[in-house]
């Protein structure tokens, strides 16, 4: 069974405006970890973002919030005012702390594109 | 400095070679992680090691073998290389659950 899905193979969104990039996940764990990465047209993967299954709050970094909603089991990234340099591929990620044996599962991953 | 390091970053090959990516990384991390990455997909786990004596097998670990020959540094090798590995390969360190820092990636092209 996949257990991490993003359904949006492209998105596209205008400079100076948020979007949403969408992430369920599938796990029976109650102890988890998901994680947002970033890889733009260089290969590089870069992390964003990270939320915990026990966190209260949801994660924010600078432009980036993670819309975590435990009981649907998604983790969206939230990207406010974008940027042209957001034009990237997004993928979203899990870590199952207990049965897992922290390994991480990627999902297919999304691409974002920012137009002027 | 980058925390983690790959070499080589580009390489291409024929098939049946035997080939190895090294990886290195500077923070002491205990977790260390190879992917592979398709073209259009997301990464796929080959293996993982949580440290010097422990290998595990990821997603896809036939036709790959690793070496933890230190702390720091978590080597891949393809031991008769296909062109179905043609891929882009990526090694990750992290300490805790919530750390995964990655390298830079390798292009592996097998003709």
């Amino acid at each position: 069974a996949q257990k991490i899905t993003q359904t949006q193979p492209g998105m596209f969104v205008q400079e100076k405006e948020a979007v949403t990039l969408d992430c369920t996940y599938d796990t029976s764990d109650p102890s988890y970890g998901l994680f947002w990465y970033k890889q733009p047209s260089s290969g590089e993967m870069i992390f964003l973002i990270y939320q915990g299954s026990y966190d209260q709050q949801n994660a924010t970094e600078g432009r980036y919030s993670l819309n975590f909603q435990k009981a649907r089991k998604s983790a969206n990234l939230v990207i406010s005012a974008s940027q042209l340099g957001d034009s990237a591929m997004y993928f979203c990620a899990m870590r199952e702390l207990n049965t897992g044996g922290f390994k991480t599962i990627f999902g297919a991953g999304t691409r974002l594109f920012v137009k002027a | 400095d980058a925390d983690v390091t790959q070499t080589p970053r580009n390489r291409i090959t024929k098939t049946g070679k035997r080939i190895m990516l090294e990886c290195s990384q500077t923070k002491g991390h205990d977790r260390m992680y190879w992917y592979r990455q398709d073209p259009g997909l997301g990464l796929q786990l080959i293996y993982y090691s949580f440290d010097v004596k422990d290998i595990n097998k990821g997603e896809i670990s036939d036709g790959y073998s690793v070496s933890r020959q230190a702390q720091a540094k978590f080597s891949l090798s393809l031991e008769s290389a296909i062109p179905n590995q043609t891929a882009l390969y990526f090694c990750a360190a992290g300490q805790g659950g919530n750390e995964q820092f990655f390298g830079p990636g390798t292009r592996l092209t097998v003709l």
